[in-house]
Order: C-alpha cells, then structure tokens, then sequence
C-alpha cells in the first residue's frame, strides 16, 4: 500500500519561514506535488519533484530525497494569506490500473499564520 | 481560460437514494480525476478518465461508479448512498503531459441524511 506522513498543524509568525514535512512510503515512486487549499476553496497546485533537490517558485520552495523517501514544503516570508492547509501528494504508478499512475494526497497540515 | 466547472455545487440526498455529479474539465484538459474529501480521511482518490476510459480506481465500493465523454466531460454516479457518502467530491483535469499538475473545481458537498 501506500502512506504520507505530515503534520497535522502548524503555527507561524508572519513574516517568518515554515517548513512542512512529508515522509512517504510507497511503490513505483514517481514524483511529490504540493497542494494549498484554503478553507472552502479548491486545492491549488503548488509544486512538483521527480528529482532530488531543491524547486524553488517565488516564496515557496519544495525538496525532495528520494533514498530517504522524504520531501518538505518551505514557505518565506510568511503572509496572513498563507494560512491554509497544505496537502503532499505521491505521483505513483498504478499496478491496478491500465498501466498508469495515480496522485495520492497526505492528510494535510494546516498552516496557521499569527501576526 | 475557463476553469473546471462542477455541478451542483449543493445537493442533500436520503439515504439509498442516488446521484449523479457533473464535471468539465478545462479545454484541452483530457484526463478527468475524481477526489472524495473528508474531514477524517483527507483527499481520497475515486478514479480517473482518459479518452472515455477508466484508467484507475480507487478503493471505493462499486456503488461509486463513473464515465467520461468525447468531450472530456465526466460524471460520476453514487448508488445506494449511506451517511458516510456525506463528502465533498471534487473534480480535477489535467494535460497529458502534466499530470502531476491537477486543477481542481470548486467540489459537490453531498450530504446523506
């Protein structure tokens, strides 16, 4: 099977830096997305790592160690905007499917950014 | 461009009864997913179109079931609903090259009583 780890919540000061885990088992690994959903909203694509390192988009960066099957969200520069929850998702290929791969989403964390 | 567009965004339906749920995807978008989300489980995958075929499943029940269209468009059908199909479903397209990249709707929040 498969499973993501990452926190349930976590509370930042604005304009500071947080960063948000994902530990991650599973077969026929692929890739980590991240997605930000905000209270009633649609989840928003954030970022995607098929290789190891270092993506770095505006405030947010995402990493990604596929021996350590791990990868976190860093987001600078804190915004009130920013409070939302955060989900990891593992790009992975589906031996149940039609040879093809599915997207399976982590529980969230949800960011809460204090003045 | 038009973002993904679901229907009907609101629905209480009795328990046993079914439904059906409607998404278009953005244009030129041809694989459709389809996501139940719940407070205790989180995002949970229900199964995904491409070119009007089912190319994964989830661990869902049969009672949830779905199609897709030549124009992309999908629907997704709930039969013999229990109060534990209470959810918002959400839909999510994306290109062929980009399938990491999903665009969400804005979701159906079903609610069984």
């Amino acid at each position: 099977g498969q499973s993501l780890e990452q926190p349930s919540e976590v509370t930042a000061v604005e304009g500071a830096i947080v960063q948000i885990n994902c530990t991650y088992q599973t077969s026929g690994f692929y890739g980590l997305s991240w997605y930000q959903q905000h209270d009633g909203g649609a989840p928003t694509f954030l970022s995607y790592n098929a290789l190891d390192g270092l993506e770095e988009t505006g405030r947010f960066s995402s990493f990604l160690s596929r021996s350590d099957s791990y990868g976190y969200l860093l987001l600078q520069e804190l915004q009130m905007k920013d409070s939302a929850s955060y989900f990891c998702a593992v790009r992975s290929f589906s031996y149940s499917g039609a040879g093809s791969y599915q997207l399976t989403f982590g529980k969230g964390t949800k960011l809460s950014v204090i003045p | 461009k038009a973002g993904v567009t679901q229907t009907p965004r609101y629905l209480i339906k009795t328990r046993g009864q079914q439904v059906t749920l409607s998404c278009s995807p953005i244009s030129g978008h041809r694989s459709v997913s389809w996501y139940q989300q719940t407070p205790g489980q989180g995002l949970q995958f229900l199964f995904e179109y491409f070119s009007e075929t089912q190319r994964n499943k989830g661990n869902f029940p049969g009672r949830f079931s779905g199609r897709q269209f030549s124009n992309s468009r999908s629907e997704m059908n709930v039969s013999t609903l229990e109060l534990g199909d209470s959810a918002l479903y959400l839909c999510a397209s994306s290109l062929v090259d980009t399938p990491w990249e999903q665009y969400f709707g804005p979701g159906t929040r079903l609610t069984v009583t």
